[in-house]
């Protein structure tokens, strides 16, 4: 049963446009995260925020910026795209440092 | 370099087969996760094994961590065609923080 939402599922975008990705979840948890997994399925966490609070900010490019309105809600923001940013963007949440809940993902392709 | 990986990127077997996935990790734990990543989806998690803990169980699946080779593995027994996916180990190095490092993944195909 899905209790992580994402939208859009998918998204395709040229070069240098602006692109928002969005994520809900409805479990209850205080920390949200953003993950990129890419073509070969390596997943990397981004950002992590702990009750609308920033705590993990990997070595992510500045144009990727995470915005949180609650803690069930955490968005993902990218300004002027690249090719490589082409991946799928997962979601997740977690009660706390075990169990993480993810999203069914967005996926993302730049041409 | 990863601080987590799986230990082989893929494998195959017939239903029925058992199967066993490797894991192995750089730095000290608190714990150590399966996670399983079906077509289109996302990871959803298997099991949870701590660093006291040497052997855990959830149905057809039985996950055991070595503290001392720093390895963990995940054994499928009776496999099914609906567990062909990809499999992650991932571990929490930081006790304060709710970060996870997945490993690269195992691809495991079970053929009909």
């Amino acid at each position: 049963e899905t209790a992580v939402f994402q939208t859009p599922n998918y998204h395709v975008t040229q070069v240098g446009n602006e692109v928002s990705f969005n994520c809900k979840q409805t479990l209850g948890h205080d920390t949200m995260y953003w993950y990129k997994q890419d073509s070969k399925k390596l997943l990397k966490i981004m950002f992590s925020y702990n009750n609308k609070q920033l705590i993990v900010n990997e070595t992510v490019p500045r144009r990727f910026s995470p915005q949180s309105s609650d803690k069930a809600h955490l968005n993902l923001r990218i300004k002027s795209v690249e090719p490589e940013d082409s991946a799928v963007y997962l979601c997740a949440s977690s009660p706390g440092k075990d169990t993480q809940y993810f999203g069914p993902g967005t996926r993302l392709l730049v041409l | 370099s990863q601080l987590a990986e799986e230990n082989s990127w893929a494998l195959s077997v017939h239903e029925g087969e058992s199967v066993t996935v490797n894991c192995s990790y750089k730095t000290s734990i608190t714990a150590l996760q399966w996670y399983r990543q079906k077509s289109g989806k996302g990871p959803a998690q298997l099991i949870l094994i701590r660093s006291n803990e040497r052997e855990k169980r959830n149905g057809r699946l039985r996950a055991t961590l070595d503290t001392s080779s720093q390895s963990s593995s995940l054994s499928i027994t009776a496999t099914r065609c609906e567990d062909t996916a990809v499999y992650f180990c991932a571990t929490d190095h930081n006790n304060a923080g709710a970060k996870l490092t997945f490993g690269g993944g195992t691809r495991l195909t079970v053929r009909p």
